[in-house]
């Protein structure tokens, strides 16, 4: 079964500091993507990865960045946490299948911003 | 820009009937469409896939239509149970690959 893991299922952070969040997949997915998803909303992308060290920019990336490094490791970074960042986090997978992606996700960060 | 509109009240079935949710979009006819199941508190879990040149998609008591003239898809849930309580999305590929555009949500309940 495809694995990914989040580093934290509940985070609590001031206003202002840098926050990491990590997504681990265990499948050798090519494809890796951050969501944030908010009461009422679908899920919204903020930055997707289709390859180690590539990066594209999803609909609302604005406040964040990302990391690959690796091929399995994907992170969120919050360079500076504001309180409208306080959301469900959801980081999923894919292989590239030529067209017919099913994602495969986390179990989600609930982060809230004091 | 494509659009997807699920509804955003609560459905709520009788034990043992069948299940109705209804995903429609707004513009382009997406070459496939997902439906994905979302538990409180945990990430969604991938269902069924349909293409655009099937018109039905079955998998045990799930059964997904897809109908690109009225730019509609139907999820149903026959013989429902109330382990089938769950929010489930719709979701449809983006013009260009690996992404796709996620639908709110429909809240469903199944009463025993």
């Amino acid at each position: 079964d495809v694995k990914v893991t989040q580093s934290s299922r509940y985070l609590v952070k001031r206003t202002g500091e840098k926050v990491f969040l990590e997504c681990v997949q265990d499948m050798d997915h090519e494809n890796m993507f951050w969501y944030r998803q908010d009461p009422g909303l679908g899920l919204r992308l903020i930055y997707f990865s289709y390859d180690v060290k590539m990066k594209e920019k999803g609909d609302i990336p604005e406040g964040y960045s990302v990391s690959r490094e690796k091929k399995e490791r994907f992170s969120l970074i919050l360079e500076s946490a504001s309180t409208n960042q306080t959301s469900m986090y959801l980081c999923a997978s894919s292989w590239d299948s030529g067209g017919t992606e099913t994602q495969y996700f986390g179990p989600g960060t609930r982060l809230l911003v004091l | 820009s494509q659009k997807i509109e699920q509804n955003s009240e609560a459905l709520n079935i009788q034990e043992g009937k069948t299940a109705t949710l209804t995903c429609n979009y707004t513009n382009y006819s997406p070459a496939y469409l997902q439906w994905y199941r979302q538990d409180p508190g945990r990430g969604p879990v991938f269902l069924l896939l349909i293409r655009e040149n099937e018109k039905e998609k079955r998998k045990e008591r799930l059964k997904v239509t897809f109908d690109t003239t009225l730019k509609q898809s139907l999820f149903h849930i026959t013989a429902s149970q109330p382990a089938d309580s769950a929010t489930y999305l719709c979701a449809l590929a983006k013009d260009s690959n690996y992404q796709l555009i996620w639908g709110a949500g429909t809240k469903l309940i199944i009463k025993p």
